[in-house]
């Protein structure tokens, strides 16, 4: 157990609706990150915060978003969603620079 | 042009057959390079970190070596327990935030 813990573990929702991700870092860790795990694309960074503040932004479509809250939980939220977007869906956390970074068990998203 | 490679893709051993993966890089700097073990539907498993050519790392049949361009993972008679994705990535140093840029993995099977 990382203790990253992330919400939903699985979710089937239509085209074009809209969901949300939740994610618990684990005790004391300033730093979350979002990926994204397809089987042809292997895992893409999203977006990355740190207490509370947006750090560095990877491959993150218009479409998402997220946030990082005061206490220091986060959520991706995915709106309009289409059938690509399916796949598997991580949060991290780190304690900060340059420390080890820990991976949640992952929020499965199918777009029917 | 890929940051991260990995080979071989995939790869086939018996139990007891030493073998190493490979892992390639180009960055303009090197903060980290990073080993992870991910299991079919989990998330990545934080194995190992090194930050300068020439350092090692071990941790049971594993061991983790790097130069300035590559790192290989050796396994040493490996067990049907160490079959799964070995997925390398790297913290660049002129970069916003610290995000892993992931390669694409090597998925181990070893069978008895």
């Amino acid at each position: 157990d990382s203790g990253v813990t992330q919400t939903p573990k699985h979710l089937i929702t239509a085209t074009g609706q809209r969901v949300t991700l939740r994610c618990s870092p684990r005790s004391g860790d300033l730093s979350v990150y979002w990926y994204q795990q397809s089987l042809d694309q292997g895992l893409q960074f999203l977006i990355q915060y740190y207490n509370g503040e947006e750090r560095a932004k990877g491959n993150i479509l218009e479409r998402f978003s997220a946030q990082q809250f005061p206490d220091l939980h986060s959520e991706l939220n995915l709106s309009s969603l289409e059938l690509g977007d399916s796949a598997l869906y991580f949060c991290a956390s780190s304690a900060g620079s340059g420390n080890t970074i820990y991976f949640g068990e992952g929020s499965w998203l199918t777009v029917v | 042009e890929d940051q991260v490679t990995q080979s071989p893709e995939a790869l086939r051993l018996q139990e007891g057959e030493s073998s190493s993966l490979n892992c390639s890089y180009t960055v303009s700097g090197l903060r980290g390079l990073f080993w992870y073990r991910q299991d079919p539907g989990k998330g990545p498993e934080f194995l190992f970190t090194l930050y300068s050519a020439g350092e090692e790392k071990e941790k049971e049949r594993l061991k983790a070596t790097l130069t300035k361009k590559e790192s290989f993972l050796h396994i040493t008679a490996p067990k049907p327990e160490d079959s799964a994705t070995y997925l390398c990535a790297v913290q660049e140093v002129e970069q916003a935030g610290t995000a892993l840029i992931f390669g694409k993995g090597t998925t181990l099977s070893v069978s008895s």
